[in-house]
């Protein structure tokens, strides 16, 4: 167990609907990443926060926004799904600014399955 | 931008057997290379890292990897592997300065056989 918590374990939903996935990083760390796998892209980063600062952009896409609360959980919300968002999303935590921040723990994921 | 190329999708081995799984990766700044493994139906764990010091680094179940600079290699060895190791194996890299974003490799699945 890593620490990093991520609720929805799993999410069907149709075609042109938003969904809110749910990540708590570990006690202490001030770092999320999301993530985002599938099958013909593999492991792709989304984007970081720091704090509550986003902190930098992958390959998000533009109907894709995440936000970091106070209390340092993190949503990432999806909308107007397609069938190509159907993926694995995990969420990731690392600590503060030092070279520990390399290393990160990752959360048990949500299958996201658009139909 | 950092790119990763892990040369085998798939490698079948004999428990017991000795096992190489490759990456190589390509980038115009320092890295540091790390090696996840997801076991099945479970998120990614941390294995091993190189940040700096020795270029060999072990994990605590066997598996070790030595950094090559020249050859851009992070190659991830273990002289005898046992079932519990089949998993997948992802090469990542991070590129040193602010930005702590992991560029991963598409894995490779070890499958261990009896």
């Amino acid at each position: 167990d890593s620490g990093v918590t991520q609720t929805p374990k799993h999410l069907i939903t149709a075609t042109g609907q938003r969904v809110t996935l749910r990540c708590s990083p570990r006690s202490g760390d001030l770092s999320v990443y999301w993530y985002q796998q599938s099958l013909d892209q593999g492991l792709q980063f989304l984007i970081q926060y720091y704090n509550g600062e986003e902190r930098a952009k992958g390959n998000i896409l533009e109907r894709f926004s995440a936000q970091q609360f106070p209390d340092l959980h993190s949503e990432l919300n999806l909308s107007s799904l397609e069938l190509g968002d159907s993926a694995l999303y995990f969420c990731a935590s690392s600590p503060r600014d030092t070279i520990a921040s390399y290393e990160q723990y990752f959360g048990p994921g949500t299958r996201l399955t658009v139909t | 931008a950092q790119s990763v190329t892990q040369l085998d999708s798939q490698v079948p081995v004999f428990e017991e057997a000795p096992v190489e799984l490759r990456c190589n990766y390509s980038s115009s700044v320092s890295v540091y290379l790390f090696w996840y493994v997801q076991y099945p139906n479970q998120g990614l764990q941390l294995l091993l890292k190189y940040l700096s010091g020795s270029t060999l680094v072990e994990s605590i179940n066997g598996f070790e990897a030595e950094f090559n600079k020249s050859q851009t290699s992070f190659h991830l060895r273990k002289p005898s592997v046992h079932i519990s190791d089949t998993a997948e194996y992802f090469c990542a890299v991070s590129r040193t300065g602010s930005n702590y974003k992991l560029t991963f490799g598409k894995g490779t699945l070890l499958t261990v056989n009896p």
